[in-house]
């Protein structure tokens, strides 16, 4: 099993709509969790950071679930430059300072 | 202010040679991580180095060796390419001095073919 796991998509979004999207990840004890962008043939880049009660950046919504193990992120009002690829990441608590990499979710911003 | 770089972008070679992904950051980070990604795989760590002059081994490092050459740099090397070893390659940096997963800041990466 993998340790974080991501639908792999493609989320194809008509522009201006919601798309949300989940990933589990396997170790109770993480307690960092992110989300990175990657765009196609880029590095990956710190999308935001997810906290416990959930945060918002801008049209960006990440939630945590730990009973259940998921964090989500929702995209609002999606643009064309939301296409990407989202990688879920977690720490890999008693690893120092390893953080645990989702495969990613790719999302398709249609106009 | 470049970040993270790292040289070469693109390199082939064929199987058994050897070659120095070299890696550098200009944001004073003490821990420096090199990564590779396949297609529908999440990033795997190769090697870390937590601090200046310490290295240590992560999820996938046979084949591998690094160097922290000093606070900035830190380089990975194939010393006999395998085409298993064909992947982009990116190194990464971040503030951490232990505990718990940081924000890590990635280079450009290389893509390396082995043929």
């Amino acid at each position: 099993r993998k340790e974080v796991e991501q639908d792999p998509g493609p989320f194809n979004v008509p522009e201006g709509a919601t798309v949300a999207f989940n990933c589990t990840y396997s170790n109770s004890a993480s307690q960092s969790f992110f989300w990175y962008r990657q765009d196609c043939r880029k590095e990956p880049k710190l999308l935001m950071s997810v906290y416990s009660s959930g945060n918002e950046d801008g049209r960006f919504t990440a939630q945590l679930n730990r009973a259940s193990q998921y964090i989500s992120l929702l995209i609002r009002d999606s643009k064309l430059s939301d296409s990407a690829t989202y990688l879920c990441v977690v720490d890999a608590r008693g690893s120092w300072g390893k953080l645990q990499f989702g495969a990613g979710t790719q999302v398709v911003v249609t106009p | 202010n470049a970040g993270v770089t790292q040289t070469p972008k693109f390199q082939v070679l064929k199987t058994g040679q050897s070659m120095t992904l070299q890696c550098a950051q200009d944001m004073n980070h003490n821990s420096m991580y090199w990564y590779r990604q396949d297609p529908g795989m999440g990033l795997r760590l190769i090697y870390y180095s937590a601090s200046e002059g310490t290295t240590d081994k992560g999820e996938v490092p046979n084949g591998y060796n690094v160097s922290r050459l000093n606070k900035r740099e830190f380089s990975l090397r194939l010393e006999s390419a395998a085409p298993s070893q064909t992947s982009v390659y990116f190194c990464a940096s971040s503030w951490t001095s232990g505990g718990a997963g940081e924000t890590q800041y990635f280079g450009p990466g290389t893509r390396l073919l082995v043929l």
